[in-house]
C-alpha cells in the first residue's frame, strides 16, 4: 500500500497571544513527562518537565499542566513570540526510570507576526 | 559544557557505501541514545547504552545498522551498506539518569542523504 507522510498538527498563533499545545498519552503508569522544542535544523531542546505527583509546573513563559484522569498533558506559552515557532514534542516515561522516553509525533507552532 | 556533539553535520553518500556517524555525549552522562527522525515516522529510538553497554537495540531497523560505544565519551552508528531509505536526520542524546535527571540532551543531528 501507499505510505503517507507524517502529518503534524499545526497551531497558528498571533504574536503576543498565548499558545496551548496539547498531548494525549496512553499509559496510566507513566510518571514523568517532558516537553521539547525543535527548531528547524536543530535537535530537540528541553523546555520543561513534570512528574505525575504534580498537576502544574511553571517555567519562564511556559506552563505545563497534567491531567492524569484523562491522560492529557498541555504546554502553555505566554505572550508567544516569533522565536517560539517550532515543532513541540511531548514525551513520557512509560515505566520505571532507566528506560527511554517515548516521544509523541509533535505539533508545529507557527507564530504570525 | 559543549553539549552533545555529533559529526558530521551533513553526509551525502551513494547507495552501497558505508556511513559512520559519531557522537560525543555530555561528560559524566551515563546513558546514550541514538534516534532517527524522518517525516514518515517521526522520532524513532534506534538503540541506547548505559555505561557503555548496549541495553536495547530493538529499534535498529536491520543488520545493516550497528552501534558501538567503546568508552564513555564516544559512540558510533554505522550503516553498511547504506540505502536511499536510510536518508534521515540521526540524533544522539545523552542523559544522567543515575543522578535523577531523566531528560535527554540532544545533539544537533547528522543529516544523512543516500543517493
Amino acid at each position: 500500500g501507499e505510505s503517507v507522510g507524517l502529518h503534524l498538527p499545526t497551531l497558528s498563533v498571533q504574536e503576543g497571544d498565548n499558545s496551548i499545545i496539547n498531548c494525549a498519552y496512553s499509559n496510566s503508569a507513566s510518571d514523568y513527562f517532558i516537553w521539547y522544542k525543535q527548531e528547524s535544523g536543530k535537535g530537540p531542546q528541553f523546555i520543561i518537565d513534570i512528574r505525575s505527583n504534580m498537576d502544574k509546573r511553571q517555567g519562564q513563559r511556559v506552563t505545563v499542566l497534567l491531567n492524569k484522569t484523562v491522560k492529557h498533558l498541555s504546554l502553555q506559552i505566554a505572550a508567544t513570540q516569533p522565536g517560539d515557532s517550532a515543532v513541540y514534542f511531548c514525551a513520557e516515561n512509560r515505566s520505571r526510570r532507566n528506560t527511554p522516553l517515548v516521544f509523541g509525533k509533535g505539533t508545529r507552532l507557527s507564530v504570525i507576526a | 559544557d559543549a553539549g552533545v556533539i555529533q559529526s558530521p553535520r551533513h553526509e551525502v553518500t551513494e547507495m552501497g557505501q558505508e556511513v559512520t556517524l559519531r557522537c560525543k555525549p555530555i561528560s559524566g552522562h551515563d546513558y546514550l541514545f541514538w534516534y532517527r527522525q524522518t517525516m514518515m515516522r517521526g522520532l524513532e529510538l534506534l538503540i541506547y547504552f548505559n555505561n557503555n553497554v548496549p541495553i536495547d537495540d530493538s529499534g535498529m531497523p536491520e543488520d545493516r545498522f550497528s552501534a558501538k560505544m567503546p568508552n564513555a565519551s564516544f559512540s558510533t552508528l554505522k550503516i553498511q551498506p547504506s540505502e536511499p531509505r536510510d536518508s534521515a536526520v540521526y540524533f544522539c542524546a545523552s542523559s544522567l539518569i543515575a543522578g535523577g535527571e531523566e531528560k535527554l540532551f540532544f545533539g544537533s543531528g547528522t543529516q544523512l542523504s543516500v543517493l
